[in-house]
C-alpha cells in the first residue's frame, strides 16, 4: 500500500485565494483525520470523519474552513479566502477505527504557505 | 486544546545513551500513543498502550503508563543518529474518541 498521500506537497498562494488541499486515506481504513501543525500551535485536530460523515468539527478555526469526503477514498480540506495566519503544515491521516482510536496513519502534508 | 504535555521540550544525548521523555495529561483515557516524526515529514506511530496496561516494549522502546498521575513515559534505549526527531504523545480521551497530541519532545542524538 502506498499509505495515506496527499497533494499538492507544497502550496504558496496570496492572501484571498482559494485553497483546496486532497487527501487519499489507505484503502480500508473507516477514518480520516485533518490536522494543522504550526510552531505556536502544535499539532491541531480540524476536523474527522467516521465511514465519509464528518463526526467532530470543533477544530475548524471559521468560516473560511470546509472539508468534505464524497466517499471512502477521498478527502478535501478548503480554505476560501485564505490569510496569512493559515500558513502551516497540513496532514491528513487515517485509521481502522474499531471500539477505539488505534494507531492512525499520517501523510507527508502540505506545506501551505499564504502570502 | 492539548491533553499531553512532554517533558523535555528538547533533549540533547550522545549515541549509546538512553533517552527518556515523559507526558502528562488531564483527563481518563483509553489509551495513549506515541508518535515520532522527523524533519519534514509526518508523524509515524511507534506504540500504544492502553489504560489498563502499565508497561510496554517494542524493541528498544519503553513505555509505561500510571494512570493515577496521568502520566506515561517513553525510553529509548541505546540511541542511535537516527532516532533524532520530534517525539509526540496523544491520548484519547475516554468520551472522546479522538486523539489530542502534546507539544512534542525535540530529541537530538549526536554520533
Amino acid at each position: 500500500d502506498a499509505g495515506v498521500i496527499q497533494s499538492p506537497r507544497h502550496e504558496v498562494t496570496e492572501m484571498g485565494q482559494e485553497v483546496t488541499l486532497r487527501c487519499k486515506p489507505i484503502s480500508g481504513h473507516n477514518s480520516l483525520f485533518w490536522y494543522r501543525q504550526t510552531m505556536m500551535r502544535g499539532l491541531e485536530l480540524l476536523i474527522y470523519f467516521n465511514n465519509n460523515v464528518p463526526i467532530d468539527d470543533s477544530g475548524m478555526p471559521e468560516d473560511r474552513f470546509s472539508a468534505k469526503m464524497p466517499n471512502a477514498s477521498f478527502s478535501t480540506l478548503k480554505i476560501q479566502p485564505s490569510e496569512p495566519r493559515d500558513s502551516a503544515v497540513y496532514f491528513c491521516a487515517s485509521s481502522l477505527v474499531g471500539g477505539g482510536i488505534d494507531e492512525q496513519f499520517f501523510g507527508p502534508g502540505t506545506r501551505l504557505t499564504v502570502l | 486544546s492539548q491533553q499531553g504535555e512532554e517533558d523535555p521540550q528538547a533533549l540533547s544525548i550522545q549515541e549509546g545513551e538512553n533517552a527518556t521523555m515523559n507526558c502528562s495529561y488531564k483527563t481518563s483515557i483509553n489509551n495513549l500513543q506515541w508518535y515520532r516524526q522527523n524533519s519534514g515529514r509526518g508523524l509515524v506511530h511507534l506504540i500504544l498502550i492502553r489504560s489498563n496496561e502499565r508497561e510496554k516494549h517494542s524493541g528498544r522502546l519503553r513505555v509505561t503508563l500510571d494512570t493515577s498521575k496521568k502520566s506515561s513515559s517513553l525510553l529509548i534505549t541505546a540511541s542511535r543518529a537516527a532516532d533524532t526527531a520530534s517525539y509526540f504523545c496523544a491520548t484519547e480521551e475516554e468520551y472522546g474518541n479522538k486523539l489530542v497530541f502534546g507539544a512534542g519532545t525535540i530529541l537530538r542524538v549526536k554520533s
